[in-house]
């Protein structure tokens, strides 16, 4: 497909389970967003990747979320003990970064994820 | 500390008549601002960001400094705008975008 595709479009899980949440991005984007939207929120900032290196992380609440691109194209954010607090709509983004070229960064879905 | 502040959870106007969202914005340095827009069933996205300058699907917003504001204008509403429209910003690109928490617009027929 041609937009931003993330798996699975829900998930529930019990508190204290590891849950992986997959995106894939547009091909060619270069750069890869994670967004957690709590209900009623706006979204909020988690990691941006650029290429297969983290650029910035410092949205990540904790030290039980943690997310991967190995090959600069498909990223996994994952969850550690998951606990009710997580339940939320995790949502990626991506779009083309080159040194000051920058196209606009598209959404996907997102996850729903349900802590119960 | 950047922050972004949509003071209106809800706001319902008739068809034809002019709609404003109201956005505020704290941010030390020269911020980039957004306006996204998510419609029922669908994916967020952009719909205009100030350094475009553009007029999207009739609106249009203003950045003015001085009062930290990125209002969003449109002149005569339609039934299709209505959606959750979320203002933002950025130190510059789509890096590290900060939300607010979004207005629901309604138009009513």
């Amino acid at each position: 497909g041609a937009g931003v595709s993330q798996t699975p479009s829900n998930k529930v899980t019990e508190k204290g389970k590891y849950v992986e949440l997959r995106c894939d991005p547009i091909s060619g984007h270069t750069a890869l967003y994670w967004y957690r939207q709590s209900l009623g929120q706006g979204p909020e900032f988690l990691i941006y990747f650029q290429g297969t290196g983290a650029a910035d992380d410092s949205g990540l609440p904790n030290d039980r979320f943690f997310a991967v691109r190995p090959e600069g194209s498909v990223s996994t954010l994952k969850i550690q003990r998951t606990e009710r607090g997580d339940s939320a709509v995790y949502l990626c983004a991506s779009s083309f970064r080159l040194g000051g070229v920058e196209t606009e960064a598209f959404f996907g879905q997102g996850t729903r994820l349900t802590v119960v | 500390a950047q922050r972004v502040t949509q003071p209106e959870k809800l706001l319902s106007v008739f068809k034809g008549a002019p709609v404003e969202l109201k956005c505020n914005y704290s941010y030390s340095g020269s911020p980039e601002l957004f306006w996204y827009v998510q419609y029922s069933r669908q994916r967020l996205q952009l719909l205009l960001r100030h350094i475009s300058r553009e007029s999207i699907k009739g609106f249009t917003a203003d950045l003015n400094k001085g009062e930290t504001s990125f209002h969003l204008k449109k002149p005569f509403a339609q039934e299709e705008d209505s959606a959750m429209y979320y203002c933002a910003l950025s130190g510059g690109g789509y890096q590290k975008v900060t939300f607010g928490t979004g207005t629901k617009l309604q138009v009513i027929p």
